[in-house]
């Protein structure tokens, strides 16, 4: 049972233009959301974060919004640079230090 | 700061044997780490919970006596993958919890496994 989805495998965007990267989930109990960003053969590098008490979050290029009543959250990414190419997880948890995580979506920015 | 180290990064092995999987928190010490398994165009799946001087705590389905998990310091958990089959390759990937701010958990960079 996937508790976070990630239901687009891929993503292609132009230099300069929005980047919009979706994530649902199922447990109404998760109180905490992470954005995770890898690269090929290296571990995720954390991006940004968003609590449940919030509906967004900002930092510099990056923004997440969330959704609870749709249990929804999107990672948008203005503008889009050739070095943001990766794949991008998202994360929830329920209190605990215990991430589920998305499948990820591998954004490719076009130059 | 916060950097995990995982080693090896790229490891081929013989089914049947058994080979050993190292996360150092560099420049802080953990008394918590994960681990984590990641097949291709997957999600990565916890494993375990590995605390420092006692048992880690497995994930439903995760076989403690296949995944042997050591926490034996603050800074060192090791993973063994013991008498490894073909279905064992994967990337494995490591994590620390460093106890404080947005993001608590600093990721090793994963070591790749594959049993010939």
């Amino acid at each position: 049972d996937q508790q976070v989805k990630q239901n687009s495998p891929s993503l292609s965007v132009q230099e300069g233009r929005i980047s919009i990267l979706n994530c649902d989930y199922t447990n109404s109990m998760f109180d905490y959301f992470l954005w995770y960003k890898k690269y090929p053969a290296e571990g995720p590098t954390f991006l940004i974060s968003i609590s449940s008490i919030k509906d967004k979050n900002e930092d510099g290029r990056f923004t997440v919004f969330l959704n609870k009543s749709a249990k929804h959250l999107s990672l948008h990414i203005v503008p889009s640079q050739p070095g943001d190419s990766a794949v991008y997880f998202c994360a929830a948890t329920a209190g605990t230090y215990k991430y589920i995580f998305g499948t990820g979506t591998r954004l490719k920015v076009l130059a | 700061g916060a950097v995990v180290s995982q080693h090896p990064s790229w490891v081929i092995c013989k089914s049947g044997t058994s080979v050993k999987i190292e996360c150092r928190s560099l420049d802080f010490q953990a008394t918590t780490m994960f681990w984590y398994r990641q097949f291709p165009k997957q999600s990565l799946m916890l494993m375990a919970t590995s605390n420092e001087g006692s048992k880690a705590t497995y994930e439903q389905g995760v076989e403690k006596d296949k995944f042997l998990i050591n926490h034996a310091s603050l800074t060192l958990s090791t993973l063994t993958v013991t008498s490894a089959h073909p279905e064992d390759s994967s990337f494995y990937i490591c994590s620390a919890f460093k106890g404080s701010g947005a993001n608590v958990l600093t990721f090793g960079a994963g070591s790749r496994l594959t049993v010939l």
